[in-house]
Order: structure tokens, then sequence, then C-alpha cells
């Protein structure tokens, strides 16, 4: 199995701030990597995927990168509505694995 | 609109099933594989099963594989997730979530369900 780690576990932001999540495969997925924002309560959105493509209607202050083994997705400017937890998956091999997410908390 | 709306939750006995549905509506389910993924209470997500489109093959997670059945019935444009011999660690909100692909992987989920909720308790 694919063993995605993601890092911070949490980190503290205001508006307007820039954050940055980091997520590494533990072996190499090309850039089939997809980052998703969860609301407690609601359905999951998909945000980027594959690696460095954002999906339709997320606001482009969402980025996506990296390839292989190590990603980043960045978040600049932070917005209101941005304060989630966002988690990593890769969806290069079965079973599919999530990294175990990064909760972005108002400062 | 597309939306999917998951139905089935509730309370059930260890070594007891249920059986969960998802419903589409605002699109035809037939041309996409589906996942279910699920969230235990304080844990992050964790994926439980993948049914292909036209349901010629279907993944497991470990935790499940054996007990659990994933299922489509296109004409109805609904999802099924038949749990068995279910156990405390399998209480958890599910969700059931359209991929972009007919075949994954890979394959992302860019639509989700809100979720139902299961509890396994005696």
């Amino acid at each position: 199995d694919i063993h995605m780690t993601q890092s911070p576990s949490s980190v503290s932001a205001s508006v307007g701030d820039s954050v940055t999540i980091t997520c590494r495969a533990s072996q190499g997925i090309s850039t089939w990597l997809a980052w998703y924002q969860h609301k407690p309560g609601r359905a999951p959105n998909l945000l980027v995927y594959p690696a460095s493509t954002l999906h339709s209607g997320v606001p482009s202050r969402f980025r996506g990168s990296g390839s292989g083994t190590d990603f980043t997705l960045t978040i600049a400017p932070v917005q209101p509505e941005d304060f989630a937890t966002y988690y990593c998956q890769q969806a290069y091999s079965f079973p599919l694995t999530f990294g175990q997410g990064t909760t972005v908390e108002v400062k | 609109e597309v939306q999917l709306l998951e139905s089935g939750g509730g309370l059930a006995q260890p070594g007891g099933s249920l059986r969960l549905s998802c419903v589409a509506s605002g699109f035809s389910i037939s041309a996409y594989a589906f996942n279910w993924v699920r969230q235990a209470p304080g844990k992050g997500l964790e994926w439980v099963s993948v049914i292909s489109g036209g349901g010629n093959s279907a993944n497991y997670a470990d935790s499940v594989n054996g007990r659990f059945i994933m299922s489509r019935d296109d004409s109805e444009n609904t999802l099924y997730l038949q749990m068995y011999s279910l156990k405390v660690e399998d209480t958890a909100v599910y969700y059931c979530a359209k991929t972009n692909v007919f075949h994954p992987p890979p394959g992302a989920s860019d639509k989700w369900g809100p979720g139902t909720r299961v509890t396994v308790s005696s």
C-alpha cells in the first residue's frame, strides 16, 4: 500500500495569510494526486486533480504542485471560507489512500 | 444539478448487516466509477471500496474485504454497499463519491454525497 504523509497536522492562519500544506507519498505516484477540502457535517470537495490542475469552480487562490513523491497545496490569500480540513489522496493504485489531514484554523 | 444522496445508515449490532444506498440525480451514473469513503468519529477519511463503470470490477480496503460488497444498478441510477459481519470499528459516516473516470485507477472523486451515519454497537 502507498502511505501518504501530510504536514503539518494543523496550522493557524489569519485571513489574507498564505498557507502551504505538504504531502509525501511512500513511492512515486507520478501526478496522480488529489486534494480535498472537508468541513464538518458537509460533503468533501475536490480542489485539485491531478496534482496541479484546479477542479472546475475552485478559486485561483488554491494552487497545487509536485510530482513523484512530493506535493504541496498552497492557499493564498486565505479567505474566511477556507478554514477547514484538507486531505491529499493518491489515485495511482488500489487501495486508494489519504493523508491524515491538515486542519487550517483561525489564528 | 449533479447530486448524490446516501441512505440506509443507522444502528446495527456487532455481527449484523446493513445496506447503504446512494441515489444519483442530475446525471447518468453509467459512465462513471464510484467510491465509498468513510470517516470514523474523530478520524480522517478512509477509502472503503470502488466499483468500475459497468460494474465489472470492484476493489475493497483490506479492513472490509470479504465483509462488504459494492454493487450498482444503472437503470435505477443507484449505488449500493452491502455490509455484513459489522464490527464496532465500522462506525463512521459513509460517503458515496462519483469519480471522473469509467475504470480507475487513476481517478479522483469529483462529487460527494452528504454522507450517512453508521453506528455499530451492542
